[in-house]
């Protein structure tokens, strides 16, 4: 079993739609989650950290679920700017600290269409 | 400031060349990494300064070298390469090796090797 699990995609939705990813992580032991967006080309670029109670920036949604070991990210009203490769990424756990290493997923790739 | 530079943004050598990458970050941050990332991949990691220290290599071969001269540099010194070291390589800083806090990337150095 991958460490953090992702549907590769691609995802192809109309401009507006709304669209969730998710991903599972293997280590319960982790405790820091962040989803990064990276284009083509480019750095990754942090979108949003993680929070167990949730947290939401504009049009973004994200959830933790520990008891599943669970993330998701919700985009609502994509735009066509939203096209982009999303990484799911989960800092190592180690007792009651972190390591320091990331662990990525793969990324899910979405591509919003006009 | 969130920024992580990189020079420089490109480099061609030859596998008997020797080069240098170059990383700076303003931030105050302690812990400042190295990734290798291909194409269509996620960031792999290479190695972890953690306050100046290497903190981890992860069983990467003597012929990428790094080197932390100050908190806000770090290097990596390139030597017979192989084609397929070819890849983008990105710099990454955060507030420290085991926080909670999120990981900054630089623009990266796309590497090709000859």
């Amino acid at each position: 079993r991958k460490e953090v699990e992702q549907d590769p995609g691609p995802f192809n939705v109309p401009e507006g739609a709304t669209v969730a990813f998710n991903c599972t992580y293997s280590n319960s032991a982790s405790q820091s989650f962040f989803w990064y967006r990276q284009d083509c080309r480019k750095e990754p670029k942090l979108l949003m950290s993680v929070y167990s109670s949730g947290n939401e920036d504009g049009r973004f949604t994200a959830q933790l679920n520990r008891a599943s070991q669970y993330i998701s990210l919700l985009i609502r009203d994509s735009k066509l700017s939203d096209s982009a490769t999303y990484l799911c990424v989960v800092n190592e756990g180690h007792g009651s600290s972190n390591t320091g290493k990331l662990i990525f997923g793969q990324g899910t790739t979405l591509q919003v269409k006009p | 400031d969130t920024e992580v530079t990189q020079t420089p943004k490109h480099l061609v050598m030859g596998m008997t060349n020797k080069k240098s990458l170059k990383c700076e970050q303003h931030m105050g941050h302690r812990a400042m990494y190295w990734y290798k990332q291909k194409a269509k991949k996620p960031p792999e990691l290479m190695f972890v300064y953690s306050y100046e220290k290497l903190s981890i290599n992860e069983s990467v071969p003597s012929r990428f070298s790094p080197e932390c001269p100050n908190s806000s540099l770090l290097n990596l010194h390139l030597h017979a390469l192989q084609p397929e070291d070819s890849a983008l390589y990105l710099c990454a800083s955060s507030q420290t090796m085991t926080s909670l806090y999120e990981q900054f990337f630089g623009p990266g150095t796309r590497l090709t090797v000859l």
